[in-house]
């Protein structure tokens, strides 16, 4: 069973508009992260925020952690056609390395 | 370098039949893992190895679900028996360490039980 739920399901915006993702979670971790996938590929990986951090930036995505809610956002800046994706979070409860994942956010950014 | 390489992409059988799914890790990856996506859903954990030791097979849903790793770098995933409900993505993802948890993730082997 997955521990992350995940919202919206689907995103649709325009291209330039910003988009956000959440997700939340039910036990404690020691990281969270976020992943990418394209339809019919695999996961690549975006971005890991530890337990103990707050907020981290790479390029146009900014990930915050709030632990007390048990939540996660990640806000993609100035979006592009190319973002489009389905977005995953992922938990690290220190569980030896076994990840859990959300049911994911389906990004649809049109140009 | 070369990513995590999974074979087949694609796999068709017919109920009853036994299946093997191979996965190739990124070169000198201690870790590696195996999940479960069915449309639409995020991946499920299956099982995980740390160089030819499986250390958690907690996520396999049947015995007949079999993983190995004999030589601490490729993997199979063996499937027996299959049913209609095996039909999911099968992805494998590796590790450097488990310390730094990124996983780098294959394209999967799509696999549909008919």
């Amino acid at each position: 069973s997955q521990q992350g739920e995940e919202d919206p399901q689907a995103l649709s915006i325009q291209e330039g508009e910003n988009a956000t993702m959440n997700c939340s979670y039910k036990t404690s971790i020691n990281n969270l992260q976020w992943y990418r996938q394209n339809s019919g590929r695999g996961l690549v990986h975006l971005i890991l925020i530890r337990s103990n951090e707050r907020e981290k930036h790479s390029g146009r995505l900014r990930v915050t952690l709030d632990t007390s809610k048990k939540s996660s956002s990640l806000l993609i800046t100035a979006s592009r056609a190319a973002d489009t994706a389905s977005y995953f979070c992922a938990t690290d409860a220190n569980q030896g390395g076994k990840l859990i994942f959300g049911q994911g956010t389906e990004l649809s950014v049109k140009p | 370098g070369a990513g995590v390489s999974q074979s087949p992409r694609y796999k068709v059988a017919k109920r009853g039949q036994d299946v093997a799914l191979r996965c190739d890790p990124i070169s000198g990856h201690v870790s590696l893992f195996w999940y479960q996506q069915a449309l639409g859903q995020g991946p499920e954990f299956l099982t995980y190895f740390q160089n030819e030791a499986q250390l958690d097979k907690s996520g396999l849903p049947s015995d007949r679900f079999f993983a190995e790793r004999p030589e601490g770098s490729v993997s199979t995933l063996k499937i027996q028996r299959t049913q209609q409900e095996d039909s999911a993505v099968y992805l494998c993802a590796s590790s450097l360490f488990v310390a730094k948890n990124i996983q780098y993730f294959g394209a999967g082997t799509r696999l549909s039980v008919l």
